[in-house]
């Protein structure tokens, strides 16, 4: 069964610090999906990143930074010089080969992350 | 383009009445998925839609839900004779289309916010 851990449940930080977000993911495919989405306070699940087994290359995206690694099993999530508007609770998901169709996504319990100006 | 959209945005129920939750996804997605969100429970997949068709339904929670898709496009999940339990974020994505790549990326809806009183 797939399962995703995202150990941390709040963080806070001041404006203009570095945080990293962890996840750690378990499945027994070995082609799989991974995911960040982004929930604000409005509600609404906004996606940042998607990264396929295949592919250990980190990504960076203005102030975002993903870190892949395998080995670890692990997905981590990183805001450098964070600002307020980054406050939200953030989800890592995890699907099979399928994109998550019929099994759908998998999430972890999510962290919250206020920044704190 | 407009994204996924999804009503009510809130509804208030009675315990024992029967609800209808819809859900418009992106023009053009053929793939559609609902998901709960609650305090508890976190983000749990419900059920998936491939056009029309619904090939795995165990992800409901009991026999009192079912969902629907119609002419490739809205989707409605019925509730029947609501519980208390069954309070919480109903969510729906939608993506162009399943089965891998980066064209299955889920987009989600703002949700409909369930209270059953």
């Amino acid at each position: 069964a797939q399962k995703v851990t995202q150990a941390q449940t709040e963080i806070s930080v001041v404006e203009k610090e570095d945080v990293t977000l962890d996840c750690v993911y378990e499945t027994r495919d070995t082609t799989y999906y991974l995911f960040w989405y982004k929930q604000p306070p409005s509600g609404e699940l906004v996606f940042l990143i998607r990264r396929n087994s295949f592919d250990e290359q980190n990504e960076i995206s203005g102030r975002y930074s993903w870190n892949f690694q395998k080995s670890t099993s692990s997905f981590n999530f990183t805001i450098t010089a964070s600002q307020v508007v980054d406050s939200a609770v953030y989800f890592c998901a995890l699907s099979d080969y399928s994109g998550g169709g019929a099994d759908g996504l998998t999430f972890g319990k999510g962290t919250h992350l206020i920044i704190q100006p | 383009g407009a994204g996924v959209s999804q009503s009510p945005s809130n509804k208030v129920t009675e315990k024992g009445k029967d609800v209808e939750l819809r859900c418009d996804p992106i023009s053009g997605h053929t793939a559609l998925y609902w998901y709960r969100q609650s305090l508890g429970q976190g983000l749990e997949f419900l059920i998936y839609f491939q056009g029309n068709s619904a090939p795995d339904k165990s992800g409901l929670p009991s026999d009192r839900f079912s969902a629907e898709r119609t002419g490739g496009s809205v989707s409605t999940l019925t509730i029947q004779r609501t519980q208390q339990e069954d309070s919480a974020v109903y969510l729906c994505a939608s993506s162009l289309v399943s089965g891998g790549g980066q064209s299955d990326t889920q987009y989600f809806g703002p949700g409909t916010r369930l209270t059953v009183l």
